[in-house]
C-alpha cells in the first residue's frame, strides 16, 4: 500500500505566523511519531502516539509546538508563533505497534517530511 | 540526555572494499538499536532493528552486530558498491522504549 506522506511538502511563513503540517501514517499504523531534522543531523524526537493517545513528548521544544492524533490516523504538528529557528526538515514515522513480547520491535516507516522555513 | 554517537563521521572508500562503522551508546536501560540508511533527499530507510546482546542481522551485503553489554554496534558492509553511497543512522530506544534517539550518522561515499 501506500507509504507515510506529509503535506505540505515544503512550507514558507513569516515570523509570527501559525503552521500546521500534517502526517498519514501507513494504514493500519497504531504508532505515530514526529520528529526534527537540522540539515546534515540525524532525527531529533519529538513526540508519539499510539492510536490517538499522546505517549511522550518530552521531545517537543517548548509549548509553542503541540500535536494532535483525533481519530488515531492522520496528525498534525502545529507550531505558533514561528520564528526563525525553527526552520528545519520536520519528519513523520510509522509503524505497526509499540514493541512486543520483549524482543520484537516494529520498525519505523519515514515520510518525506515538510522543509518549514521562517523567514 | 542520551549520547549517541558514531564514528567515523565520514569516509570514502573504494568500489569493491569492505567497510565498517560503529555505533556507541549508553547500556543502561538498552531496549532496542536501530540501523537507518539515509540518502540525502530521501527518507530515512529501516535496515535492522535488534534488541538481543549478541545479535547478529544481515541484508545482502550489509550485516550488522549488538553488543549491549558494552554498548556498541557495528555495521558491516562487504564489496561496497557505489550505490551504497549514503548516510547510515543509529538509534537507541532505552527506558521510554518508543522514543527513539538517533546519532549524527556516518557518511559512505563508495568510488568507483
Amino acid at each position: 500500500g501506500a507509504g507515510v506522506s506529509q503535506s505540505p511538502r515544503y512550507k514558507v511563513t513569516k515570523r509570527g505566523q501559525d503552521v500546521a503540517l500534517r502526517c498519514d501514517p501507513i494504514s493500519g499504523h497504531v504508532s505515530l511519531y514526529w520528529y526534527r531534522q537540522a540539515l546534515g543531523q540525524g532525527p531529533e524526537f519529538l513526540t508519539y502516539f499510539n492510536y490517538e493517545a499522546q505517549q511522550d513528548k518530552s521531545g517537543l521544544p517548548n509549548d509553542r509546538f503541540s500535536a494532535e492524533r483525533p481519530e488515531g490516523s492522520i496528525s498534525t504538528l502545529t507550531i505558533q508563533r514561528t520564528e526563525q529557528r525553527d526552520s528545519a526538515m520536520y519528519r513523520c514515522a510509522s509503524s505497526l505497534g509499540p514493541p512486543s513480547g520483549g524482543v520484537s520491535y516494529n520498525e519505523q516507516f519515514f515520510g518525506p517530511g515538510t522543509r518549514l522555513t521562517v523567514l | 540526555i542520551l549520547n549517541v554517537e558514531q564514528s567515523p563521521q565520514s569516509l570514502h572508500v573504494q568500489e569493491g572494499d569492505s567497510t565498517n562503522f560503529t555505533c556507541s551508546f549508553p547500556s543502561s536501560n538498552f531496549y532496542a538499536l536501530h540501523w537507518y540508511r539515509w540518502e540525502t533527499a530521501k527518507s530515512p530507510e529501516a535496515l535492522f532493528v535488534m534488541t538481543l546482546n549478541g545479535d547478529e542481522k544481515k541484508k545482502g551485503r550489509i550485516s550488522a552486530t549488538l553488543n549491549t553489554k558494552e554498548g556498541y554496534s557495528y555495521l558491516y558492509i562487504k564489496g561496497s558498491q557505489p550505490e551504497d553511497s549514503a548516510t547510515y543512522l543509529c538509534a537507541l530506544s532505552s527506558g521510554g522504549y518508543q522514543k527513539v534517539t538517533f546519532g549524527t550518522g556516518t557518511k559512505l561515499q563508495v568510488i568507483p
